[in-house]
């Protein structure tokens, strides 16, 4: 069965670092396109990030442009999100979702979500 | 930016039908995906494309886009039915991802 295992959460102080991992098992993950949501603590959720199946593509939410960067090693079925100058506002449950769609650009449909992992920001 | 609408909460009561709407401006004409989350666990896919659900997902959820409000349907509501539902789109024309607010759906 399709599996989603995020890892590399913790507290961390405003400015620092952070990379959170995903891998993925129970399917073809090099085929499928792959995101990054949170959600703060009593909040809804938020799309992050995404990345191409292949690795051509990566777009991001106007709230993380330029301080995340979304990756992936197909090799070892494993999706990245390095976070940078990380923010107080930044303090979430971070899930790797999968793309509904296989081997086409990513419809932005999230059919198989990790169990998350939590981030806190703070100074 | 595109913007979604949900009630904060609806309630119903067991063997009843429940109905989430979520609504945005022209929403027919996009997709609308909805999402489950019970508390203390990971989203889940409900209905996607307006109206089409993953397979082993109970028939009694159902789901319809028409006009500025998606729909989301639960037949015969039973109380494991309980939880927050999402409403979700993605605007092609600013490459934007959109989540309504959420609504808490209380099983009486």
């Amino acid at each position: 069965q399709v599996q989603l295992v995020e890892s590399g959460g913790g507290v961390v102080r405003t400015g620092r670092s952070l990379r959170l991992s995903c891998v993925g098992s129970g399917f073809t993950f090099s085929g499928y396109g792959m995101h990054w949501l949170r959600q703060a603590p009593g909040k809804g959720l938020e799309w992050v990030a995404v990345i191409w199946f292949d690795e051509s593509n990566e777009y991001y939410a106007d709230s993380v442009k330029g301080r995340f960067t979304i990756s992936r090693d197909n090799s070892k079925n494993t999706l990245y999100l390095q976070m940078n100058s990380l923010r107080a506002e930044d303090t979430a449950v971070y899930y790797c979702a999968r793309d509904r769609v296989t081997y086409l650009s990513p419809n932005y449909e999230f059919d198989y979500w990790g169990q998350g992992t939590l981030v806190t920001v703070s100074s | 930016s595109y913007e979604l609408f949900q009630p904060p909460s609806v309630s119903v009561a067991p063997g009843q039908t429940a109905s989430i709407t979520c609504s945005g401006d022209n929403l027919s004409e996009i997709y609308a995906h909805w999402y489950q989350q019970k508390p203390g666990q990971s989203p889940m896919l409900v209905i996607y494309q307006d109206s089409r659900r993953p397979s082993g997902f109970p028939e009694r959820f159902s789901g319809s886009n028409s006009g500025n409000t998606a729909t989301l349907t639960i037949s015969g509501t039973q109380a494991m039915d309980e939880a927050d539902y999402y409403c979700q789109a993605w605007d092609s024309s600013t490459a934007h991802v959109v989540f309504g607010g959420g609504t808490k759906l209380t099983v009486l």
